[in-house]
């Protein structure tokens, strides 16, 4: 069965340093997303993107957070100078259609830990 | 704004007892409504959905039906078994002119199931 793929699994760093978590989204399909979920609270949307541009992004994802797809299987989240505040489970998600009833596949998730 | 409200946890039961969690939403549109489960140290993955007004989802043994008359999307089990210990997450998608909408997810409810 297809799966989203996420690297690494977990991720420790120093406060202020850069990240790059790493995605292979489902090869067939053509809508990205990434969520995150702080310990104990809500799964938080922060990014779509589709046709190689952003889509929607959440009032979380400011001038720190970046996303790309440099190739043709992969989708990376960046945050540029991680805060303690950061440290989260990010979710990379893929869905074959932008509609609300299509199922999206997600990865099992980076564990992000800011020190 | 779309809002999920979800049943607070954490829920114990018994192996074999009756299982309800209880979600509302509000939304503008009309949303798709999933229920998505978390299992220990993996990702989110999709357990039922409904795309549409008295629509039931259905999936190993768990059902929800969306009633747009009460707004809501609860998940039941007749009889639960230990394996299906998990998160819970309720969570809705709606329609837009746009691409790839975002998942707006519930705060997730943590069910055991003791032997």
């Amino acid at each position: 069965e297809p799966e989203v793929t996420q690297t690494p699994s977990h991720q420790v760093t120093q406060m202020g340093q850069e990240v790059i978590l790493h995605c292979v989204p489902i090869s067939n399909h053509l809508y990205f997303y990434w969520y995150r979920q702080i310990l104990g609270q809500k799964v938080e949307f922060l990014v779509s993107f589709y046709n190689n541009e952003i889509s929607e992004k959440s009032e979380i994802f400011d001038d720190q957070f970046s996303v790309e797809r440099p190739d043709g299987s992969n989708f990376t989240l960046k945050i540029r100078s991680t805060k303690l505040e950061d440290s989260a489970m990010y979710f990379c998600a893929s869905t074959l259609q932008g509609w609300s009833g299509t199922e999206a596949f997600f990865g099992q998730g980076t564990r992000l830990t800011v020190v | 704004g779309d809002s999920v409200t979800q049943m607070e946890g954490p829920v114990t039961l018994s192996e074999e007892a009756f299982l309800t969690i209880n979600c509302t939403y509000t939304a503008t549109g009309y949303p798709s409504l999933f229920w998505y489960v978390q299992y220990p140290g993996e990702g989110l993955q999709l357990l039922l959905k409904a795309t549409k007004a008295d629509d039931k989802g259905s999936n190993k043994g768990f059902e929800a039906t969306y009633r747009k008359e009460t707004t809501s999307f609860h998940l039941e089990k007749g009889s639960v078994q230990v394996s299906d210990s998990a998160v819970y997450f309720c969570a809705l998608r709606t329609i837009s002119s746009g691409s790839a909408r975002q998942l707006t997810f519930g705060s997730g409810t943590q069910l055991t199931v003791l032997p």
